[in-house]
């Protein structure tokens, strides 16, 4: 079983419409993050968790908003969707970094969003 | 700011190495990433180095690091028709939570 999973994988929706996107982890990481990839943009952080009651915005969080229900799931909503929210969206993971290793980031499969 | 640029496209054929280059900017950066994105899938992490090294090989993949030209490359030995996808370099900034991803490098192996 994947260890990051996304639901759903492929989603269409018109302009206005309120959108969730779930992530759950089983790799038991405190850490969790929303990114977006579009075409020659590489990827950009919307949001961020480093624990359940610690959430931050990332570099392009705009009309985003996340809710972190629990140590394992990592929701990213857009209130209102607009088309150029179109894009790949994925959830990454990561461990608290101790002294022997990095807080290396593992990422689900990715939420493929259309915004008509 | 922080920025990391890698060329959009390398076409190699089977069996040939391939060399994927990325240049980075903060020269603050503890550790630096490879990884994978193939058709469909999330990325997948193929291995990373750490800022005091100069060169990491594990199996068919060796990392170069030149810290003085803020330069990191991925060597792929004995390209195979498997290896194609898009590899994105990441740098994560010291003493931040940022990863800062380049725009990715499409490779495609010629049969």
């Amino acid at each position: 079983d994947a260890d990051v999973t996304q639901t759903p994988r492929n989603r269409i929706t018109k302009t206005g419409k309120r959108i969730m996107l779930e992530c759950s982890q089983t790799k038991g990481h405190d850490r969790m993050y929303w990114y977006r990839q579009d075409p020659g943009l590489g990827l950009r952080l919307i949001y961020y968790s480093f624990d359940v009651k610690d959430i931050n915005k990332g570099e392009i969080s705009d009309g985003y908003s996340v809710s972190r229900q629990a140590q394992a799931k990592f929701s990213l909503s857009l209130e209102s969707a607009i088309p150029n929210q179109t894009a790949l969206y994925f959830c990454a993971t990561s461990a608290l970094p101790d002294g022997r290793s990095t807080d290396t980031q593992y990422f689900g499969p990715g939420t493929r969003l259309t915004v008509l | 700011g922080e920025d990391v640029e890698q060329s959009l496209f390398l076409s190699v054929r089977e069996g040939d190495s391939s060399v994927i280059n990325c240049t980075y900017t903060d020269s603050s950066s503890t550790y630096l990433y490879w990884y994978k994105q193939e058709p469909g899938a999330g990325l997948q992490l193929l291995t990373y180095i750490f800022s005091n090294m100069d060169m990491k090989q594990d199996q068919r993949l060796t990392v170069l690091l030149n810290k003085k030209d803020k330069h990191l490359s991925l060597r792929i030995a004995d390209t195979q028709t498997g290896d194609s996808a898009i590899y994105f370099c990441a740098e994560r900034v010291s003493g931040t939570y940022k990863y800062i991803f380049g725009t990715g490098t499409r490779l495609k192996v010629l049969a």
